[in-house]
């Protein structure tokens, strides 16, 4: 069973569109994440979600606006897409409320390709 | 505010020799600390933590690593390399609380390689 899974897997896109990546855990968790992986393998915390309320933002553009329906679900949308966009982008999960501590489970990736 | 620095983005091993993958660590608040391996166009997998408790941490696969308060250091080692063990390893930090909280700060990675 896939613990935290991510679609699409692969992304390939022209400037200007707007895409989503959608994103889904199993393991009962009640927060999730997206960090974005750059080129050169950098990977920065981009959104955090505890229980569907915004708990970390951190420098984003406007552009992108994460969306989670329930505690399982956190997905990502990115209008007017941009080359400086394309890069992998993680899901994660934790669970919150077991401690500080909480190890953050990570998706396969979403690699996103912008021409 | 907190940071991690890999020394050495490329580190190159014989089979059957020890790994040292070199991490340092700045952090405002307590920290909690955490090695990740990458494979090849894979997610990433916890290696180990070091949550306050031993400061000799075993993870998987044969892995440990040590934290050193006084050098703000976290390395990874292995005994033995595999040649299954050639990936990118991620060193990240996080804080026990206040604005850290949750946050994963992760080094630039090192790239390990594994020769026969």
């Amino acid at each position: 069973d896939t613990a935290v899974s991510q679609t699409p897997k692969y992304l390939v896109t022209q400037m200007g569109n707007d895409k989503s990546i959608k994103c889904e855990q199993n393991l009962g968790h009640d927060t999730m994440y997206w960090y974005k992986q750059d080129s050169k393998k950098f990977l920065k915390i981009m959104f955090s979600y505890n229980n569907k309320e915004l708990i970390i933002n951190e420098t984003v553009p406007n552009r992108f606006s994460p969306k989670s329906p329930d505690k399982a679900h956190l997905n990502l949308h990115i209008n007017s897409l941009e080359l400086g966009d394309s890069a992998v982008y993680f899901c994660a999960s934790s669970s919150r409320d077991r401690g500080y501590e909480e190890t953050q489970y990570f998706g396969p990736g979403t690699r996103l390709l912008v021409l | 505010a907190q940071s991690v620095t890999q020394l050495g983005s490329h580190v190159s091993v014989s089979e059957g020799a020890l790994v040292l993958l070199r991490c340092n660590y700045s952090s405002s608040v307590p920290p909690y600390l955490f090695w990740y391996v990458q494979y090849p166009n894979q997610g990433l997998q916890l290696l180990l933590k070091y949550t306050s408790a031993a400061t000799l941490v075993k993870g998987i696969n044969g892995f440990e690593a040590e934290f050193k308060k006084s050098e703000t250091s976290f390395h990874l080692t292995k005994p033995s390399a595999h040649m299954s063990d050639a990936a990118e390893y991620f060193c990240a930090v996080s804080g026990a609380g206040g604005t850290s909280y949750g946050k994963l700060t992760f080094g630039q990675g090192t790239i390990l390689t594994v020769h026969p």
